[in-house]
């Protein structure tokens, strides 16, 4: 197993521009999520999905979109980028089954600059 | 959802044991305390999880209180390897179908 695979690792973007973060679990997990992590801060929950087909918005959707049309797939899609949009992306996922004692994996991130 | 709260930092002497507080005042019955770090430039890793018993792994010791509404991160000797930032969350698919919540953690910083 791979475990979460997150691309690209590094970008700078201009401000306005879109782009997308890939994330791609083959562990066959349900729940995935992106995080964003500022410098010297905690992770904050931008959109989580419970499945193919559904996703929600965490504690800071502005600005961004997902889509979970697989299993293994939840790309994060930045529309019009904006200085405030630079931070570290985390992409994660954990089981589906009602056991809470199951562990969230995480990517190793993504570097976003946008100047 | 049930939120968690963490001192903002601690230190410790290399090769000390370490205590992490957690409270989580607000916690469900059937919800589970999961503890994970984050090394520099890293994304976070597990490190332990309980639900009402102590629980010991290669990694550290969680101690939970009997009224759950607290919980301690127990490193026994701490290396400098250890110095990173400390999440306590509190996991429950049944309520939030989810929605995982991280704290800003604890930083642990470890002399030598």
């Amino acid at each position: 197993n791979a475990g979460v695979t997150q691309t690209p690792k590094f970008r700078i973007l201009k401000i306005g521009q879109s782009m997308t973060l890939q994330c791609t679990q083959d562990m066959n997990h349900n729940y995935m999520y992106w995080y964003r992590q500022d410098p010297g801060m905690g992770l904050k929950l931008i959109y989580y999905s419970v499945g193919a087909g559904i996703t929600d918005k965490g504690e800071v959707p502005n600005g961004y979109n997902v889509s979970r049309s697989t299993t293994e797939d939840f790309p994060l899609r930045l529309e019009l980028a904006a200085p405030s949009q630079t931070s570290v992306y985390f992409c994660a996922s954990l089981p589906g089954e009602f056991y809470s004692g199951n562990t969230i994996y995480f990517g190793e991130g993504s570097w976003l600059t946008v100047v | 959802d049930a939120k968690t709260t963490q001192p903002n930092s601690m230190e410790s002497n290399e090769e000390e044991p370490v205590h992490l507080p957690c409270n989580h005042s607000t916690i469900s019955g059937t919800d589970y305390i999961h503890w994970y770090r984050q090394l520099p430039s890293q994304g976070p890793e597990y490190v332990i999880h309980g639900l009402t018993s102590n629980v010991n792994n290669r990694m550290a010791s969680l101690a939970i209180a009997e009224d759950r509404k607290s919980s301690t991160l127990i490193l026994h000797r701490a290396t400098l390897r250890d110095a990173a930032v400390y999440y306590c969350i509190l996991m429950n698919y049944g309520g939030s179908q989810g929605n995982l919540i991280f704290g800003k953690g604890t930083k642990l910083s470890v002399k030598p």
